[in-house]
């Protein structure tokens, strides 16, 4: 069975930084690409950031570039998601999800949530 | 806003059929598959549909997707209560390089 499961989220102060972890678990975890996908209180999906199975490639959304970090360990089977520099505006839950041929998420964790507040 | 256009909700009754739109561009409808997500209140989205049409396995064939041009569809018939959730569609950007998402319709079973 696949299992994404996403940890460390809490409250942090504006201009703070946060590490968000993802474990996997069901698939070999370096044949998949992976992303980071958010979703404000009450709001839409946003897409923020990709990495390939090789850590290669890696894409960021306009809205976290030069702020966030995706990374992944396939020897420990986990997705990493460094925030620095947040923002009241990146207050969401973030999910860890499995990435198809780049075009469509077939496996979301549940997900874990980001409150920037001072 | 959203890159992908989606009306914010949509209605109709049990057992009844409604349809939900999907409106992009060249960049990213144009050129790449869709996919449709389910998000039931409080939980994570799942994927309903994949590559404009097909459906993951224990998806049932009541959900349906399509795409023309620029724009796609999903389809739900014999609608049920156990529907009422927020739909998304997605795809990627080739321009933009990531997914972007539709703003999520929500769906009433009245």
């Amino acid at each position: 069975e696949v299992q994404l499961v996403e940890s460390g989220g809490g409250v942090v102060q504006p201009g703070g930084s946060l590490r968000l972890s993802c474990v996997v678990s069901g698939f070999i975890f370096s044949d998949y690409s992976m992303n980071w996908v958010r979703q404000a209180p009450g709001k839409g999906l946003e897409w923020i950031s990709y990495i390939s199975g090789g850590s290669t490639t890696r894409y960021y959304a306009d809205s976290i570039k030069g702020r966030f970090s995706i990374s992944r360990d396939n020897v420990k089977n986990s997705l990493i998601l460094q925030m620095n520099n947040l923002r009241d505006e990146d207050t969401a839950v973030y999910f860890c999800a499995r990435d198809r041929v780049g075009t469509y998420i077939d496996y979301w964790g549940q997900g874990t949530l980001v409150t920037v507040s001072s | 806003h959203s890159v992908l256009t989606q009306p914010p909700s949509v209605s109709s009754a049990p057992g009844q059929k409604v349809t939900i739109s999907c409106s992009g561009s060249s960049s990213n409808i144009g050129k790449n598959f869709i996919s449709w997500y389910q998000q039931l209140p409080g939980t994570a989205p799942k994927l309903l549909i994949y590559d404009n049409n097909k459906r993951p396995s224990g998806i049932p064939d009541r959900f349906s997707g399509s795409k023309s041009g620029t724009s796609g569809t999903l389809d739900i018939t014999g609608l049920q209560t156990g529907d009422e959730a927020d739909y998304y569609c997605g795809t990627w950007d080739s321009s933009l390089r990531g997914l972007v998402f539709g703003g999520g319709t929500k769906l009433t079973v009245l």
